[in-house]
């Protein structure tokens, strides 16, 4: 089946630091990849997203590769700021063909604390 | 992509008691899923209501305990029965963000229950 893992956290930052949060998956087929972000007290909000090998979604400053050689999704942000504390989590999508639900493969994300 | 309106956000009740969580979308999905939580956990999925049909459940969750309506095409319950301490977490519904498998998944604000 399809898993999703990522790097343990809490990752702990100043400001203004580099950011990278690992992600590798296993998958039957050619998944979509997604970041999302859950910022304290709230739902699960899409961060960025690729849907075939060596696509970039970025945003918010936020950036991550699609690597199918590596099957990994890392996420990265080059200078963080206090706001951008919030727990992370990496997750894929197949499609299959019966038309079935594209239920997603979360994992168990990486909690980001920046310190000011 | 849809808004989805998700209530209460929070509540505390007693164990033996019953919660009713709602979420309603601003726009008409055929599909609507809702997962648990847990305390530094990843999400679990719970499962999938469709409208007209009956609620489809993952492995370890079963409608007594976890009763779903789909009344229609915008709104949804979830039921948590007889509540106990294990039963504490964030409850979270979710819609598809567009049509098919690369647009991700739009969350709800999610429930935060207690139970004592």
């Amino acid at each position: 089946g399809n898993s999703v893992t990522q790097m343990e956290g809490p990752v702990t930052l100043s400001e203004e630091a580099f950011l990278t949060i690992n992600c590798t998956y296993t998958a039957t087929g050619y998944p979509s990849l997604f970041w999302y972000v859950q910022y304290p007290g709230e739902g699960l909000q899409l961060l960025l997203k690729a849907t075939k090998a060596d696509d970039k979604g970025s945003n918010k400053g936020f950036e991550a590769t699609y690597r199918k050689e590596t099957t990994s999704f890392h996420l990265e942000k080059g200078s963080v700021q206090v706001s951008d504390s919030a727990v992370y989590f990496c997750a894929l999508s197949e499609g299959f063909a019966s038309g079935g639900s594209y239920i997603p493969t979360f994992g168990r994300g990486t909690s980001l604390i920046v310190h000011p | 992509s849809a808004v989805i309106s998700q209530k209460p956000s929070r509540d505390i009740c007693q164990r033996g008691t019953s919660l009713t969580i709602q979420c309603q979308v601003d726009s008409q999905v055929t599909m609507m899923f809702w997962y648990r939580q847990q305390p530094g956990q990843s999400l679990t999925l719970i499962a999938t209501a469709n409208q007209g049909s009956e609620a489809t459940y993952e492995s370890g969750f079963v409608i007594d305990k976890f009763p779903i309506s789909r009344p229609n095409l915008t709104f949804s319950t979830l039921t948590v029965s007889n509540m106990s301490p294990e039963d504490s977490s964030i409850y979270l519904c979710s819609v598809p963000a567009g049509q098919g498998v690369n647009y991700g998944y739009t969350f709800g604000s999610g429930t935060r229950l207690t139970v004592v």
